[in-house]
């Protein structure tokens, strides 16, 4: 059974860069097929796309957040990371990290990790 | 970025109701279409993938159909496990997006 978890601060300065991991298990990152992503989701809010990364290193980004976000991956730790600079208030969200099957769906999710952002 | 409107925000039915859930596209996205099913303070759950397949796993009175720019979400016999906000994303084109979700509730 995959899992996945995020792990990282849950709280971060105005301006500074917020920082998640993704730990997966259960599976391979390194196998075929699957993309991995990260998602979140404002305060009683929907459901936003940040982006994803395939084993290779091969990333697609959220053109509204792009010139923010740098996701990579550890294939070694069977981990993949999110970075998202320059945050604001707007930024406070559950932030959730997927396996993304075909770069189609999310057939599996971590738990999820409030970051809020304030000073 | 394809906008997804779904219908109604929020819903309340009985125990035992069928319910239905729409969800439009602002543009032909084909079959490329999944609906997710997210409790409070849960993730998501993938429910229906390509329109209309069944994840494994998930029972059967949950179904989908649709493709082009109309989709429907029907739970054919409401449970009250069932109370959930749903979900719909298109993986058509990048970025994929999300409809703004149903909101469920036992009448």
């Amino acid at each position: 059974q995959v899992q996945l978890q995020e792990s990282g601060p849950g709280l971060v300065k105005p301006s500074q860069t917020l920082s998640l991991t993704c730990t997966v298990s259960g599976g391979s990152i390194s196998s075929g097929g699957y993309y991995w992503s990260w998602i979140r989701q404002h305060p009683g809010k929907g459901l936003e796309w940040i982006g994803y990364i395939y084993y290779s290193g091969s990333t697609y980004y959220n053109p509204s957040l792009k010139s923010r976000v740098t996701i990579s991956v550890d294939t070694s730790k069977n981990q993949f990371s999110l970075k998202l600079s320059s945050v604001t208030a707007a930024d406070t969200a559950v932030y959730y990290c997927a396996r993304v099957y075909g770069g189609n769906a999310a057939d599996y999710w971590g738990q999820g990790t409030l970051v809020t952002v304030s000073s | 970025d394809i906008q997804m409107t779904q219908s109604p925000s929020s819903l309340s039915a009985s125990v035992g109701d069928r319910v239905t859930i729409t969800c439009q596209a602002s543009q032909d996205i084909s079959n490329y279409l999944n609906w997710y099913q997210q409790k409070p303070g849960k993730a998501p759950k993938l429910l229906i993938y390509d329109a209309s397949n069944l994840e494994t796993g998930v029972p059967s009175r949950f179904s989908g159909s649709g493709s082009g720019t109309d989709f429907t979400f029907t739970i054919s016999s409401l449970q009250p496990e069932d109370i959930a906000t749903y979900y719909c994303q298109q993986y058509d084109n990048l970025p994929h997006t999300f409809g703004q979700g149903t909101r469920l509730e036992i009448k």
